[in-house]
């Protein structure tokens, strides 16, 4: 069964630092891959996704994540935070012909300090 | 353009009572989706309709959960009788077609807590 890993369950970063959330994934094929961000009071909102070809995908918000097939990773990046990024962040994949039907990792915590 | 509600945002219950969650997704989406988040864990599957019918109901904890989508409108989700386990955000979503287009568009949650 596929599986996706989110090893930092909370990250502090300073406003205008680089941001990078690690995101890992079991799957037997090439997977759809997706981050998604919840902000407080909000529902969870489609950052960007990974379905073929170019490896490093362009999201909202100015977030980017890259898919390294050798690595099985899709990791989330910003090169300067800012503080209304804080949220909480996850990490989904999705199987071929699922349906839209989702896993999703524990999500990152995010906190941004001023 | 409304997005995804759902109603209530926070219900507080005693272990044995009875809950429904509802759901109104984006009109015209024919996909809905219940996931269930416990409490510092992922986000689970509970089960997908498509317009009235189940298409999925394969994350379904056991049988004291139903789900119903009458007319393929608005959706419920009854946990009858509800146990301390089943606290945690009930999410909803909604997408337009089954083409993965990765699109799930979701609600803010029902936060369900289980006395």
């Amino acid at each position: 069964a596929q599986s996706v890993t989110q090893p930092d369950i909370h990250i502090t970063v300073s406003e205008g630092a680089s941001l990078e959330l690690r995101c890992n994934y079991s799957y037997g094929a090439t997977p759809y891959l997706f981050w998604y961000v919840q902000s407080p009071g909000q529902g969870l909102q489609l950052l960007l996704k990974y379905f073929s070809g170019d490896t490093l995908v362009q999201g909202i918000k100015g977030f980017e994540a890259e898919f390294k097939r050798s690595q099985s990773s899709f990791n989330l990046r910003k090169p300067s935070v800012h503080w209304s990024d804080a949220a909480e962040y996850f990490c989904a994949v999705g199987l071929t012909g699922g349906g839209n039907k989702l896993t999703f990792g524990t999500g990152t915590q995010l906190k941004v300090e001023l | 353009e409304a997005g995804v509600t759902q109603f209530p945002s926070h219900s507080v219950i005693e272990k044995g009572q009875t809950v429904t969650l509802r759901c109104d997704p984006i009109s015209g989406h024919d996909n809905l989706y219940w996931y269930r988040r416990v409490m510092g864990k992922e986000i689970k599957f509970l089960l997908h309709f498509v317009k009235e019918s189940k298409q999925d109901e394969s994350g379904m904890p056991n049988n004291r959960f139903l789900a119903e989508r009458t007319g393929g409108t608005y959706s419920t989700l009854k946990v009858q009788p509800a146990e301390l386990e089943d606290s945690g955000v009930y999410f909803c979503a909604s997408s337009q077609d089954l083409g993965y287009t990765g699109e799930l568009f979701f609600g803010e949650g029902s936060r369900l807590t289980v006395l």
